[in-house]
């Protein structure tokens, strides 16, 4: 059964790096048929598609964040990362990943989510 | 900027029918968004609806149809349960590798 977890430090400095990893089990992370993506959901608010790579290392950002972030796949550890610079506490949020299907574009699969917080 | 409008809210009673939209600042929707659906309870992942405009996930009862109304998407319950109490998002890909949310609609049933 294909799963998605979320880990990182809950906690993040202001003007620090955010960095996620998802793990993925029961499907590849080189799935010919897949993307794999972040979304992020700040506390009482609505979700937010943040960036999406496939196997191959194409990536594509929202354009609001697309400065700020990275989104990479390592495929030995069957692993997707995020990482968010220089951020405020309009990054606090939950942050999901996601597996994308490749010829319907949407989101099949979610992770349960890590809850990522920006204070000093 | 690319906007997609959803309701913010909506109310059903239970047994009753709901449709919620979903359009596009800029243009009418089409199925060459791909519009899907995703429903989400308080502190739960979201669990996906609806994708490639009508076609059901698996497991999703056959009360949640979607469809093209007009220049938007559409999200269709018949026979609301009081568990479809929840926020229900739309996304539409863009093209070029880029997906919008809309800001999503909290439907009570009461």
């Amino acid at each position: 059964q294909l799963q998605l977890q979320e880990s990182g430090p809950g906690l993040v400095r202001p003007s620090e790096t955010l960095s996620l990893t998802c793990t993925v089990s029961g499907d590849s992370i080189s799935s010919l048929t897949h993307y794999w993506g972040w979304i992020r959901q700040p506390p009482g608010k609505g979700l937010e598609w943040i960036a999406t790579i496939y196997y191959t290392g194409s990536a594509y950002y929202t354009p609001s964040l697309k400065s700020r972030v990275t989104i990479s796949v390592d495929t030995s550890k069957n692993q997707l990362s995020l990482k968010l610079s220089s951020v405020t506490a309009s990054d606090t949020a939950v942050y999901y990943c996601a597996r994308l299907d490749f010829y319907s574009y949407y989101m099949d699969v979610w992770g349960k989510g890590t809850t990522v917080t920006v204070s000093s | 900027q690319t906007v997609v409008t959803q309701e913010p809210s909506f109310s059903v009673s239970p047994g009753g029918t709901v449709t919620l939209t979903c359009g596009l600042s800029s243009d009418s929707v089409s199925t060459r968004y791909f519009p899907s659906w995703y429903q989400q309870t308080p502190g739960q992942a979201a669990r996906t609806l609806i994708y490639n405009t009508n076609t059901r996930s698996s497991g999703v009862p056959d009360r949640f149809s979607g469809s093209i109304l007009g220049n938007k998407a559409a999200l269709t319950i018949t026979g609301a349960q009081a568990d479809d109490e929840s926020d229900y998002y739309c996304v539409l890909y863009m093209g070029s590798g880029i997906w919008v949310f809309g800001g999503g609609t909290r439907l009570t049933v009461l």
